[in-house]
């Protein structure tokens, strides 16, 4: 079946300008992650979907952040007034509700602000 | 700081030839989950060993957690040019109930395996 999609690949956008990644989960997948990958480094966490709420948006970085998932499925990450600091590799995730959780990433989306 | 660290950060390696990368975490786990990134993308999904078990084999993947030292290494036998990625592991934190825990990720360790 069709994995986990995320759209653009990739975004250029200047400082300033607002942004929306997409991402389309595994269908049946109830939980969708996001994270944020910078050049070299690890991941990092920034929201958890279950369903359609969000019981953990500790990563959020900042206000300008925010993110909603509708229908149990889609979710938009959205970045608000973007800077330099926020280009990234933006990464998707979603895991059934079968455990232990395994996650299954998206290809990802490359953003960067000049 | 990094629930997860692995070491080596960079790991080079002949074609044939073993590799085995270490994995550190601080608190006590649930599960620890190794995954795969090729460029900078999107990753995969390798290996999954619970706490209550010391190793774990997937193909030409070996995995052990040792809870004592809060540690795991994953080692891939006979190497292959096309196991060259970054390898990351994953923590999913005891305490934690329910599915859809929350994993949190190491820096991760760059393989390079040369034809």
């Amino acid at each position: 079946g069709a994995g986990v999609s995320q759209s653009p690949s990739n975004k250029v956008t200047e400082k300033g300008k607002d942004v929306e990644l997409r991402c389309d989960p595994i269908s049946g997948h109830t939980a969708l992650y996001w994270y944020r990958q910078s050049l070299g480094q690890g991941l990092e966490f920034l929201i958890y979907f279950q369903g359609n709420s969000a019981p953990d948006k500790s990563g959020l970085p900042s206000d300008r952040f925010s993110a909603e998932r509708t229908g149990g499925s889609v979710s938009t990450l959205t970045i608000q007034r973007t800077q330099q600091e926020d280009s990234a590799v933006y990464l998707c995730a979603s895991s059934s509700t079968s455990y232990p959780t395994k996650q299954y990433f998206g290809p990802g989306t490359r953003l960067t602000v000049t | 700081s990094q629930q997860g660290e692995e070491d080596p950060q960079a790991l080079s390696i002949q074609e044939g030839e073993n590799a085995t990368m270490n994995c550190s975490y601080k608190t006590s786990i649930n599960n620890l989950q190794w995954y795969r990134q090729n460029s900078g993308r999107g990753l995969v999904h390798l290996i999954l060993i619970r706490s209550n078990e010391r190793e774990k084999h997937s193909g030409r993947l070996r995995v052990t957690l040792d809870t004592s030292k809060k540690s795991s290494s994953l080692l891939i036998t006979a190497s292959r040019a096309a196991d060259t990625a970054s390898y990351f592991c994953a923590t999913d934190r005891r305490g934690v109930t329910g599915a859809n825990s929350k994993l949190t990720f190491g820096k991760g360790i760059t393989l390079s395996v040369r034809p």
